[in-house]
């Protein structure tokens, strides 16, 4: 079962522009959720996790239960945001991780 | 401190060959992942191992994939007979499992090309 789904392969925005990453989970417990960020010829990293409710390089992300989503969301992109970015829900029951399969996020001069 | 590391770089083999990747995880990580990541792609899981428990190998593509993972760190995939189509970017991840917050530290992973 797909644990994580991220719907975009492609997001394309102008500079300027707010922009929004949508990830969605299937989890019945408590969700442990992350995005990850993977720019041009540089590993995977961590971005944000849900539980520290921080905002790096202008990113949030709020989890809503309700509608079992986590989107990334910053209100003004930049070029250097441009990278492959992937939710990932930590199962806690099973100590296990898993990722969407990404979404590349190309922002427009 | 050392993060996650994996050797070769790059590896170019041909059609048929077999070929070991290799992945040194953070010292103490209990649980280790290996993904693959097509030209383009997302995030491919392939096999995962968390301390002494029976490997998760539900992403292996075919039977010409293996792993091991000795002495619960160092680990190594193979693949046997290569094929064009195994021709990718391989990642492997760590984390811990306790003391409870817990982060995946990817590796920089290893290009293979096949020809």
């Amino acid at each position: 079962a797909q644990r994580v789904t991220q719907p975009e392969k492609l997001l394309s925005v102008f500079k300027g522009a707010p922009v929004e990453l949508k990830c969605n989970y299937s989890y019945s417990g408590s969700p442990e959720l992350f995005w990850y960020v993977q720019y041009s010829r540089q590993r995977l990293q961590l971005l944000l996790r849900h539980i520290s409710r921080e905002s790096i390089k202008g990113f949030t992300a709020d989890l809503n239960k309700g509608e079992t989503s986590f989107h990334l969301k910053k209100p003004f992109a930049q070029e250097e945001d441009s990278a492959m970015y992937y939710c990932a829900l930590y199962f806690r029951d099973f100590n296990k991780f898993y990722f969407g399969s990404g979404t590349k996020l190309n922002v427009k001069p | 401190g050392a993060g996650v590391s994996q050797s070769p770089s790059n590896k170019v083999t041909e059609k048929g060959k077999d070929v070991e990747l290799r992945c040194d995880p953070i010292s103490g990580h209990t649980a280790l992942y290996w993904y693959r990541q097509s030209l383009g792609q997302g995030l491919e899981f392939l096999i995962y191992f968390q301390g002494n428990s029976a490997p998760d190998k539900s992403g292996l593509p075919s039977d010409r994939f293996s792993a091991e993972r000795t002495g619960g760190s160092v680990s190594t995939l193979t693949i046997q007979r290569t094929q064009q189509e195994d021709s990718a970017v391989y990642l492997c991840a760590s984390n811990p499992t306790s003391g409870g917050f817990y982060e995946q530290y990817f590796g920089p992973g290893t290009r293979l090309t096949v020809t």
